[in-house]
């Protein structure tokens, strides 16, 4: 069982260009979300999906868009990357989004924006 | 005020010690409280939730939560070089509901 995994593992990006950063996780769960983490800082939510078909922006929404086609997948995307979009992305899910659930991490994709 | 807030490490301590770790939250009606390790360059992995006032025990870490102070702390007890990391306080419920938000960190050294 993987897990979580994430693509790429890192990624160096010119300022102005779009990127997709890919999510897939293979335990069935409803919840998933995207985190950001920048250096020595803790992780800020960008947004989240509580089932397939459903999204919602977190505490750091603006720049990055989601979607969730399906119950596996769960992309971010960069439409126009700025170099304050440096950071490592994390994505996370839990069963069902309850408050008891423990949240599963993906190992991250580092983003340098330039 | 930050929604979540540790105590500003680095934390150094030496091997065999207990190594302490406090968090602080502001919204009074968080529900569930958690606690991750995130080595330097991986991913966090949850080491311990607790959910109701008091101890919760796991080996060789304590969890405690007290609500009505708003507080919980990790007691990392014979601390070892393993534990040197980052911990993570994270809080769910309240006005955030099912999302968890997240303190910054305290990072762990423990000396041999």
């Amino acid at each position: 069982i993987a897990g979580i995994t994430q693509a790429p593992t890192s990624q160096i990006l010119a300022a102005g260009r779009r990127m997709t950063l890919r999510c897939t996780q293979d335990m069935r769960h409803n919840a998933m979300y995207w985190y950001r983490q920048d250096l020595g800082l803790g992780l800020r939510l960008i947004h989240y999906s509580n089932t397939a078909g459903t999204t919602g922006k977190g505490e750091v929404p603006d720049g990055y868009s989601v979607s969730r086609a399906n119950t596996d997948d769960f992309p971010l995307t960069l439409a126009s990357a700025v170099p304050s979009q440096t950071s490592v992305y994390f994505c996370a899910s839990s069963a069902s989004g309850g408050l008891q659930e423990t949240q599963y991490f993906g190992p991250g994709t580092r983003l340098l924006v330039l | 005020q930050k929604e979540v807030e540790q105590n500003s490490g680095p934390l150094s301590v030496p091997e065999g010690a207990i190594a302490s770790l406090n968090c602080t939250y502001s919204d009074r009606v968080s529900q569930s409280f958690f606690w991750y390790r995130q080595y330097s360059g991986k991913s966090p992995e949850l080491i311990m939730s607790i959910y109701s006032n008091g101890d919760k025990e796991d080996g060789r870490f304590t969890a405690q939560l007290n609500k009505a102070s708003q507080y919980v702390s990790l007691l990392i007890r014979d601390s070892q070089p393993s534990d040197s990391a980052t911990y993570l306080c994270a809080v769910k419920g309240g006005a955030n509901a099912g999302k968890s938000t997240f303190g910054d960190g305290t990072t762990l050294t423990v000396k041999p």
